[in-house]
């Protein structure tokens, strides 16, 4: 059983404050990792799929940076606005096609 | 295109009932994935399928659950009979690339959300 661990459950960060959260993950048979995020009553979505140690990836106010070998991810948002406010689920690909989602990191920006 | 697509968005029934839950993923997927939301586990793996052929079903929670992909248009989860503890949202992804999975997003449908009573 693959463990992927986020770190914050939960957080609650200032509009105009940057944060920032974690995937760990183990890093044997690392193939792939995925961000989603995934708003109340919605469908998660996609933000970035990293696939090499040292990625660093960036949307608009959003980047995350990826260690395959010690195992993490960071997530971290740039001036945080009321409607980044959602779950960030982190998902790790391994060897074989499994999918293992994280808990997620539930972010609630207050204005 | 319109997206994953997933009926019934809402469905509510009586212990001991079949329910069938229905996902027609993107055109040109060949992944399918079924995924159960609870509170107390999370985003759990069901079953995929590559090219209509059920891949990996050790998600499956036990027998009762059953799903079949009868062509590359359409897939159903099927619940019977079917319990208060299955109550949960049921979401339907899709994704292509048979070398690139590691490289392909997934693309949710919108969830059953199913209540046993």
């Amino acid at each position: 059983i693959l463990n992927v661990e986020q770190s914050p459950q939960s957080l609650h960060v200032q509009e105009g404050d940057s944060t920032n959260f974690t995937c760990s993950f183990p890093s044997s048979n690392f193939y792939a990792l995925h961000w989603y995020r995934w708003e109340t009553a919605k469908s998660p979505e996609a933000l970035f799929v990293m696939t090499l140690n040292g990625d660093e990836k960036k949307k608009g106010r959003i980047s995350a940076t990826l260690n395959t070998k010690e195992g993490y991810s960071y997530l971290y948002i740039k001036g945080s606005q009321p409607e980044d406010s959602a779950t960030y689920l982190c998902v790790l690909k391994a060897a074989g096609n499994k999918l293992t989602f994280g808990g997620g990191t539930r972010v609630l920006v207050k204005p | 295109d319109a997206g994953v697509i997933q009926s019934p968005r809402h469905e509510v029934t009586e212990m001991g009932q079949e329910v069938t839950l229905r996902c027609k993923p993107i055109s040109g997927h060949d992944y399918l994935f079924w995924y159960r939301q609870t509170m107390m586990r999370g985003l759990e793996l069901l079953i995929y399928f590559n090219n209509n052929v059920p891949i990996d079903d050790s998600g499956m929670p036990e027998d009762r659950f059953s799903a079949k992909m009868p062509n590359a248009s359409f897939s159903t989860l099927k619940i019977q009979p079917s319990e208060p503890r299955d109550s949960a949202v049921y979401f339907c992804a899709s994704t292509r690339g048979v070398h690139r999975l590691g490289g392909e997003k997934l693309f949710f449908g919108s969830g059953t959300q199913l209540s046993v009573l």
